[in-house]
């Protein structure tokens, strides 16, 4: 099993320019997550999903969408993108919401926005 | 007030040490806690699960109190393989999980 990937990697968008971050599971999980972490402010969630087709706001979602149309897939999309998103994005999944239930994550992506 | 909240760290500490951090978070309807462990440039792994009477992993004990409102991790004897970063994690009930915003632990030779 691959668990959790994240394609690019890497990547430098100029200020303005949109892209597409994508997310894929193996592991059957309900629910996906996209985070991103700067230094100094830990994991912050950006949205999430419960499954296929649902989609919910986090704590930092504004600049942001996503669209859950498989349930192996998530994909966090910046349509205009800002200096501020400069970040590093991790994706995430679990079988469950909460409980004691473990969260799997990608590798990230690291996003430079000129 | 932040809803997850750390020793800011570093901590550095000598080969063969024991080290603890603690976390204090503010909703007191949390109901699940954990450890998770970051290493530079890496995404986060799970260390381990907070029980409430205290669970123990090897090396690594974690303990919670409710009364107070904060857990903690123990670590002992530390090697060299255990300097990460250590994120505190709580949720209440069904919602997505909270982070810390991490301790860093630096083992020394």
């Amino acid at each position: 099993n691959a668990g959790v990937t994240q394609t690019p990697k890497f990547r430098v968008l100029k200020t303005g320019q949109s892209m597409t971050l994508l997310c894929a599971q193996d592991m059957n999980h309900e629910y996906m997550y996209w985070y991103r972490q700067d230094p100094g402010m830990g994991l912050r969630l950006i949205h999430y999903s419960v499954g296929e087709g649902t989609t919910a706001k986090g704590e930092v979602p504004d600049g942001y969408n996503v669209s859950r149309l498989k349930k192996q897939n998530f994909l966090l999309g910046l349509e205009s993108a800002a200096p501020s998103q400069t970040s590093v994005y991790f994706c995430a999944s679990s079988y469950r919401l909460a409980g004691l239930y473990e969260q799997y994550f990608g590798p990230g992506t690291r996003l430079t926005v000129t | 007030r932040k809803e997850v909240e750390q020793d800011p760290g570093p901590f550095n500490v000598p080969e063969g040490a024991t080290v603890a951090f603690n976390c204090t978070y503010s909703n007191s309807a949390s109901q699940s806690f954990f450890w998770y462990r970051q290493d530079c440039r890496k995404e986060p792994k799970l260390l381990m699960s907070v029980y409430s009477s205290g669970n123990e992993d090897g090396r690594f004990t974690a303990q919670l109190n409710r009364a107070s409102q904060y857990i903690s991790l123990l670590i002992r004897d530390s090697k060299l393989s255990d300097s990460a970063t250590y994120l505190c994690v709580v949720t209440a009930g069904n919602t997505p999980l909270v982070f810390g915003k991490g301790t860093r632990l630096s083992v020394i030779a």
